[in-house]
């Protein structure tokens, strides 16, 4: 069972279009993280979240922590084919030591077609 | 650039030999963790130290794995007597931890070890 369920799996939208990802779990996370994965490389960090309600802007990318601590969503306004790549959540669980593992998501593969 | 690094970036190797992964973090990061992916998965936590210590191990690690990060400065991952299922990627992070720096637990990636066991 995954403690981070993220969804959907695939996304292929054309360019210009708005998408939203979806990161979910029945466990309250401390923190919460966003990156970005191109094929043979290591995660890129995004962003970290870690109030309730809180939203953070990157450019085209707005991301939002639920208020429970429990979810969190990527938006994506006017996607561009530079944004195609796995977009991964990943999360410190509330109750372990602070700054230890990461749980991660299985991620959404996004392709952005021009 | 100074990102976390990792060496060798592609190990293609037989079963049952052993291999040596190693991994310099950000110089002023006193963690250093490892992960591994597989495709279509996130990265699964293997261990993490701060500075030389080893804090954490996860129960995923079996006894033919071992780490090491002997100066609080770059790590080494080995796998002994290498099996198929150890085809992954191996991912190594580093963060600065604080009790200042409270709930913020921003691990930096570097570019991974891609394991081909044949």
């Amino acid at each position: 069972t995954q403690l981070l369920e993220q969804s959907p799996q695939f996304l292929s939208i054309q360019e210009g279009e708005n998408l939203t990802v979806y990161c979910n779990s029945s466990s309250v996370f401390s923190s919460l993280q966003w990156y970005r994965q191109e094929p043979g490389e290591g995660p890129v960090l995004l962003v970290t979240v870690v109030t309730g309600g809180e939203v953070k802007k990157l450019k085209r990318l707005t991301f939002q922590f639920g208020d429970a601590r429990k979810d969190s969503s990527l938006h994506i306004t006017a996607a561009q084919p530079g944004d195609t790549g796995l977009y991964l959540c990943a999360g410190g669980l509330k109750g372990e030591t602070s700054g230890s593992r990461l749980t991660f998501g299985e991620g959404t593969q996004l392709t952005v077609n021009p | 650039d100074t990102g976390v690094s990792q060496n060798p970036r592609h190990k293609i190797t037989k079963r049952g030999q052993n291999v040596t992964f190693r991994c310099d973090p950000i110089s002023e990061h006193n963690r250093l963790y490892w992960y591994r992916q597989t495709l279509g998965q996130g990265p699964e936590f293997l261990t993490y130290f701060q500075n030389e210590a080893q804090l954490e191990k996860s129960r995923l690690l079996s006894d033919r794995f071992s780490a090491e990060r002997p100066k609080g400065s770059f790590s080494t991952l080995e796998i002994q007597r290498t099996e198929q299922g150890d085809s992954a990627m191996y991912l190594c992070a580093s963060s600065f931890f604080s009790l200042a720096g409270g709930l913020y637990n921003e691990q930096f990636f570097g570019p991974g070890t891609r394991l081909t066991v044949l």
